[in-house]
């Protein structure tokens, strides 16, 4: 239990639907993450917020929306996604944007068909 | 950002010490070096962090040589549990949260 947690778990959706990640931490950190990992492939850093403002958004489509409402929640909107979409979707946070030293929560599993 | 080479995989037995190296050349003076373990379907565990020399807490040490362009993760008497994806990551505190993970090395443990 790192104190991060996301839900669902586990989500399976078609191309035209719209849908939510919820991440939420108990850790009273001040920088959240949003973290996509493919099969076989390293973390890609989507999303970064610091102090509830977006301070990194690493080219990722438009189809993906993030909002941080405060610093314990981070939401990601989905919304006509494609099947290479489907992947682990990580949410991290930590004490200052930054810092090497982040906690991850256990991820959702996305399917998009 | 300081780009990592780690060994794709490797092959221990329970109860050996391993060591993974990790090649970092290019790092910079105000980088960190840090290593984060993940297990299959789980998202990484922070495992330990150094700048220089050694760095040992309950889980592992961290071995940086003087020049700083490698670093070696030591993992004592590994355990089946201890078979996951070990990465390797430089970066400085504050760069914006922009932490690039590498392939990684999966580490296989056997009884």
């Amino acid at each position: 239990e790192t104190g991060v947690t996301q839900t669902p778990r586990h989500l399976v959706m078609g191309m035209t639907n719209k849908k939510s990640l919820k991440c939420e931490q108990h850790l009273g950190h001040n920088a959240m993450y949003w973290y996509k990992q493919s099969a076989k492939k390293p973390l890609e850093l989507m999303f970064v917020y610091s102090l509830e403002e977006r301070v990194e958004n690493n080219s990722v489509p438009s189809r993906f929306s993030p909002e941080c409402p405060n610093s314990s929640h981070l939401f990601l909107h989905l919304h006509t996604l494609q099947p290479e979409d489907s992947a682990l979707y990580l949410c991290a946070s930590s004490q200052g944007a930054g810092r090497n030293e982040q906690y991850f929560g256990p991820g959702t599993r996305l399917t998009v068909t | 950002l300081a780009k990592t080479t780690q060994p794709i995989s490797m092959d221990s037995y329970e109860g050996q010490e391993v060591n993974i190296t990790c090649s970092h050349n290019n790092i910079a003076t105000n980088d960190y070096i840090t290593w984060y373990q993940q297990f299959p379907s789980q998202g990484p565990r922070f495992i330990i962090q150094g700048y220089k020399t050694k760095v040992t807490n309950e889980v592992a040490s961290l071995f940086i040589p003087a020049d700083r362009k490698s670093s070696t993760l030591s993992l004592p008497r590994v355990s089946l549990s201890d078979t996951a994806v070990y990465y390797c990551l430089v970066g400085e505190g504050n760069q914006g949260g922009k932490l690039i993970f590498g392939q990684g090395t999966e580490l296989s443990v056997k009884p």
